[in-house]
């Protein structure tokens, strides 16, 4: 049972790039997020989903996209990178929102 | 809207002291509180939760919370410190019916030998 899988793990990118964060869980859990984690500022929100075809934006979403095409994945896409969005990103998952999050490992971005 | 707030950014304690991690929260009705812990380069796992009922709850690793309504708190206590104790801990809540938690900024622990 992997859990939740994200990749990668470490990620430099040009501003101005664009660039696709993965995320992946085999618990069949309905509901998904994405988070970023900045020094001091605890884990903010980004996007989130309740389940396949339904998304919506947390405290932080500008500057990024997300989709829910299938109940494991749940993808997020920087439209065009700033160094504002050097970041540690977390993708959560969980089968009722309210019962706790199961965590990936992180992605540590850095735009140059 | 909801809001979380840890006010220790750094707590040192001696292995073997006891801990108290301290959370505020503001929510407008019943709130579904969180602790998680994050050691360095990991993700974060979840230590326990509170929903309704007992206001004192047990969580892993030996940690425990207690929500006192009055007080808008959600405090984290563990009688006797391990070295492997050491990390960042987040204190979340979460709204009733929501997807989504609000977590404080996070209070990082070291401990002493």
């Amino acid at each position: 049972n992997a859990g939740v899988t994200q990749t990668p793990k470490f990620q430099v990118l040009k501003t101005g790039q664009s660039m696709t964060l993965q995320c992946a869980q085999d618990m069949n859990h309905e509901y998904m997020s994405w988070y970023r984690q900045d020094p001091g500022m605890g884990l903010r929100l980004i996007h989130y989903s309740v389940g396949a075809g339904i998304t919506d934006q947390g405290e932080v979403p500008n500057g990024y996209n997300v989709s829910r095409s299938t109940t494991e994945d749940f993808p997020l896409r920087l439209l065009s990178a700033a160094p504002s969005q050097t970041s540690v990103y977390f993708c959560a998952s969980s089968s009722q929102g309210l019962y706790g999050y199961t965590f990936g490992s992180g992605t540590r971005l850095t735009v140059v | 809207a909801q809001s979380v707030t840890q006010p220790d950014i750094h707590i040192t304690v001696s292995e073997g002291a006891s801990l108290e991690l301290r959370c505020n929260y503001s929510y407008g009705a019943t709130p579904y509180l969180f602790w998680y812990v994050q050691s360095p380069g990991q993700g974060l796992q979840l230590l326990l939760k509170y929903f309704s009922g007992d206001t004192l709850v047990q969580g892993i690793k030996g940690f425990e919370a207690e929500f006192k309504r009055s007080q808008s708190s959600f405090n984290l206590r563990k009688p006797s410190v391990h070295w492997s104790d050491a990390a960042e801990y987040f204190c979340a809540v979460g709204a009733l019916g929501a997807q989504k938690l609000v977590f404080g900024q996070g209070t990082r622990l070291t401990i002493n030998p």
